[in-house]
């Protein structure tokens, strides 16, 4: 199992440019999370998702969207780049209660808004 | 208001010396609460959950129900402990894990 992947590992974007950061995991997981890492600000969550189809806002959602139509994939978007947002961004995964209660992260993507 | 506190931002020990990291939180109900750390160009990775009672890499956890802390501890740090740790609890089964803002551990040789 290659477990949670992100792409891509390092970005660069302009004010108002817009991207989307990928998510995928192969343990059939039916939880996934967005959340992103600020220097002395511990980890964020953006938004999440509790199956295919199903997603939610968590702490900090504003300037973003994502989407789940697969159990696999879970890919967040950036409309118009700011500032704000360069930090580094993790996905995450989870089975649920039933499979357990870990959370398995992606390597990260490290985003720089100039 | 439901908050996860990690009063240490920095931690620095001797190599050999005890280490105990901090984490208090203020929530309703019996929380789940896990221990995750991130060593240097690493992912995330879970070290330690309160539920399992365990020991790993010689840390060891004890949630106080009474103070509501989930203390991480270690009787003699090891250079390799080096990292950044992070308290996560989750309030139920369905909700995401919140995190603390994390303790780097800096173990000096």
């Amino acid at each position: 199992n290659a477990g949670v992947t992100q792409t891509p590992k390092f970005r660069i974007l302009k004010i108002g440019q817009s991207m989307t950061l990928q998510c995928a995991q192969d343990m059939n997981h039916n939880y996934m999370y967005w959340y992103r890492q600020d220097p002395g600000m511990g980890l964020k969550l953006i938004y999440y998702s509790v199956g295919a189809g199903i997603t939610d806002k968590g702490e900090v959602p504003n300037g973003y969207n994502v989407s789940r139509s697969t159990t696999e994939d879970f890919p967040l978007r950036l409309e118009l780049a700011a500032p704000s947002q360069t930090s580094v961004y993790f996905c995450a995964s989870r089975r649920g209660e039933a499979g357990g209660n870990e959370q398995f992260f992606g390597p990260g993507t490290r985003l720089t808004v100039l | 208001a439901q908050r996860v506190t990690q009063p240490e931002k920095l931690l620095s020990v001797f190599k050999g010396a005890p280490v105990e990291l901090k984490c208090n939180y203020s929530y309703s109900g019996s929380p789940e609460l896990f221990w995750y750390v991130q060593y240097s160009r690493q992912r995330l990775q879970l070290l330690l959950r309160h539920i399992s009672r365990e020991s790993i890499k010689g840390f060891t956890a004890d949630l106080n129900k009474g103070e509501t802390s989930f203390h991480l501890k270690k009787p003699f740090a090891q250079e390799e402990d080096s990292a950044m740790y992070y308290c996560a609890p989750r309030l139920s089964g369905n909700t995401p894990l919140v995190f603390g803002k994390g303790t780097r551990l800096s173990v000096i040789a």
